[in-house]
Parts: C-alpha cells; structure tokens; sequence
C-alpha cells in the first residue's frame, strides 16, 4: 500500500526567503508523485508532478521539486517566497497498481510574513 | 473556461440527517472524483466515475454514502444517515481521461459541518 508523509505540518517563512516542504513517500512499485497548491477556501491546483524523466521536476510559481529513490523523497523548493505562496500544500503518490488513484500527505501549512 | 461547480458552499446539519452535494464537473470532461477532506488532513478518495461508470468506490463507507452520475455529466453525493465524523470538506474534481498525464481540476468544495 502507498502512504505519503508531509514531515513539517506548518512552515512560517519570510518573505523572499527560501522554503523547502518535505515529503516522503513509501510504495512498493514505480510511482508518480504531485504537489498541490491549496489557497484559503479553494480547491486544490497542481503545482508539478513526476511521471518519469527528469528527477527536477519545475512548476507554476516558481516551484520545483526533485525526485530522489533512493531516498524515498519528493520535496518541493522555492528560492524566494511571496506573501500570495501562504496556502497548504499538499504531496500526493500513485502508481499503476493502485489504478492511478492518489494518495495525500497531510499538508504543509505555509505562512509568509512580511 | 469554467471551471468544476459544487454547491452548496456550507451545510450544516444534525446527525442522523441526510444531506446531498452538487458537482458539474468541466465540460466534455470524463473522469469524476469525490474526495473527503477532514480538517488537518489530507483527501481522501472516496469515488471515482468514468463517464457515469464506476471506477472506484473502495473507499466509500457505502452503509451510509452513495453517489451517482447518471447522465455521465453532473454527479450529487449523499450522505444518510450522517454521523459527526462526517464533517469534512467534500471536493468534486474532473479530468478528461483517467490517466496521470491529464490533469484533474478540483472544484471549492463543499464544507458540511455535523452537530
């Protein structure tokens, strides 16, 4: 079974500061990893995701993340962060043998301070 | 392009009460979910359709929660009886195909708050 674990449930940050949101996953077969983006009283918008290639993976907003299997982890990275980055954020796995269906970490709560 | 529609926005009802929620998932789009997102937590698949086929529903506490997309274009959640633990946010998503290389587009979701 894929389980996904967000390590950090809240994460202040100052503005164009740098942020990184660890998540680490466990399954036992190839996987495909997302991050998700979700503003205050918003569904959720994919950030990036990992299928297969690049372990670097770029998003919207200036995000990235990078694939590492040894090391079971798909953390997510932004060099400066602005105010309009506070939002949760989301890590989520699948894999063919769960019929493509994802699984969520818990999320990151993201603050940004002035 | 619009995007998924959910309503209603809040509900607040008593425990042992049934409630239904609304999707209209993007046009033309196939694939439907259902997540359930308690508060502190991650969603969680609850139902995925396929046109109005069911894909997925090992996740669903089906004694109390069904769901339907009879015309394979909008799909009503329902919850009865309703229990506290209920309380969650109910999102609907959409994508065109059931595979990763599409991208499902979530709605704002429905907050049902059980007291």
């Amino acid at each position: 079974a894929q389980s996904v674990t967000q390590l950090d449930s809240q994460v202040p940050v100052f503005e164009e500061a740098p942020v990184e949101l660890r998540c680490n996953y466990s399954s036992s077969v190839s996987v495909y990893l997302f991050w998700y983006v979700q503003y205050p009283n918003q569904g959720l918008q994919l950030l990036l995701k990992y299928l297969s290639g690049s372990t670097l993976v770029k998003g919207i907003n200036g995000f990235e993340a990078e694939f590492n299997k040894s090391q079971t982890s798909f953390h997510l990275r932004k060099p400066s962060v602005h105010i309009s980055d506070t939002a949760e954020y989301f890590c989520a796995v699948s894999d063919q043998a769960a019929g493509n269906k994802l699984t969520f970490g818990g999320g990151t709560r993201v603050l940004v301070k002035p | 392009e619009a995007g998924v529609a959910q309503s209603p926005r809040y509900k607040i009802i008593e425990k042992r009460q049934s409630v239904a929620f609304w999707c209209n998932p993007i046009s033309g789009h196939a694939t439907l979910y259902w997540y359930q997102q308690i508060l502190g937590q991650g969603p969680k698949l609850l139902i995925q359709f396929q046109n109005n086929g069911v894909v997925d529903d090992s996740q669903l506490p089906k004694d109390r929660f069904s769901a339907e997309r009879l015309k394979g274009v909008d799909s009503t959640l329902k919850i009865q009886p309703a229990k506290l633990e209920d309380s969650a946010v109910y999102l609907c998503a959409s994508s065109s195909a059931a595979n990763l290389n599409t991208e499902a587009f979530f709605g704002q979701g429905t907050r049902l708050t059980v007291v």
